[in-house]
């Protein structure tokens, strides 16, 4: 079946450094890339929506200088948070589309700025 | 102030018990529901969908019903085994494709 692979699992950072998380889909072309965030005990809220070779569309209220996302080609699309801060400690998601109806998620990244 | 935080709503099942998850979806016009199960640490993972021109569909173990009315969801689980504990969560797609989640219910499966 489809596969996203998702980097790094966990991460641990430094409040004011940037992380770069990495979404590949491993067996399949994925146009479009979906991330979430998810914080304890919470549901998946969507952050943006990034389409191969175009800006990626962000929620409201989430901050697009914060949280740069590339999706530079049909397999990879990558989420920096910049200047993290202990606040912005989640669980980070990826989901890659396969065509109307599909969509396979990344296993997540679980991030602490400390 | 000190903020609240939320709390995911639990059912707790015996073991070889069936189990019923339900859910509330907020868009009309969505037609196009998933449920997903997710366990510690891990990302969404697939169980079951269903068009919004059926109101029932059936997997292995699993059952999805759709009233679109009250636009109300449910996960029918026979027979629930140990390894089905774990949060479940509805998702709806919106007409961009988006996919909006419930608020989840925790299944807690008791030996």
């Amino acid at each position: 079946g489809a596969v996203v692979s998702q980097h790094p699992s966990r991460v641990i950072c430094k409040s004011g450094t940037s992380v770069k998380i990495e979404c590949r889909s491993l067996d399949f072309q994925a146009t479009t890339m979906f991330w979430y965030r998810q914080f304890p005990k919470q549901s998946l809220m969507l952050m943006a929506t990034s389409n191969e070779g175009s800006k990626a569309t962000y929620e409201q209220g989430v901050e697009k200088d914060k949280f740069l996302i590339n999706h530079a080609s049909l397999t990879l699309s990558t989420l920096t948070v910049t200047s993290a801060h202990p606040e912005d400690s989640s669980f980070y998601i990826c989901s890659g589309m396969r065509g109307r109806d599909g969509y396979t998620f990344g296993s997540g990244t679980r991030l602490t700025v400390v | 102030g000190e903020s609240v935080g939320l709390h995911l709503p639990t059912l707790s099942v015996q073991e070889g018990d069936n189990s019923i998850i339900n859910c509330a979806y907020s868009n009309s016009a969505s037609d196009y529901f998933i449920w997903y199960k997710q366990e510690s640490g891990k990302g969404p993972q697939f169980i079951i969908d269903i068009r919004s021109n059926m109101d029932k569909r059936q997997g292995q173990r699993v059952t999805v019903l759709l009233n679109k009315t009250v636009k109300h969801l449910s996960l029918q689980i026979a027979a629930t085994q140990p390894g089905d504990s774990a949060v479940y969560f509805c998702a709806e797609m919106d007409s961009s494709y988006k996919l909006i989640f419930g608020s989840g219910t925790r299944l807690l499966v008791r030996p």
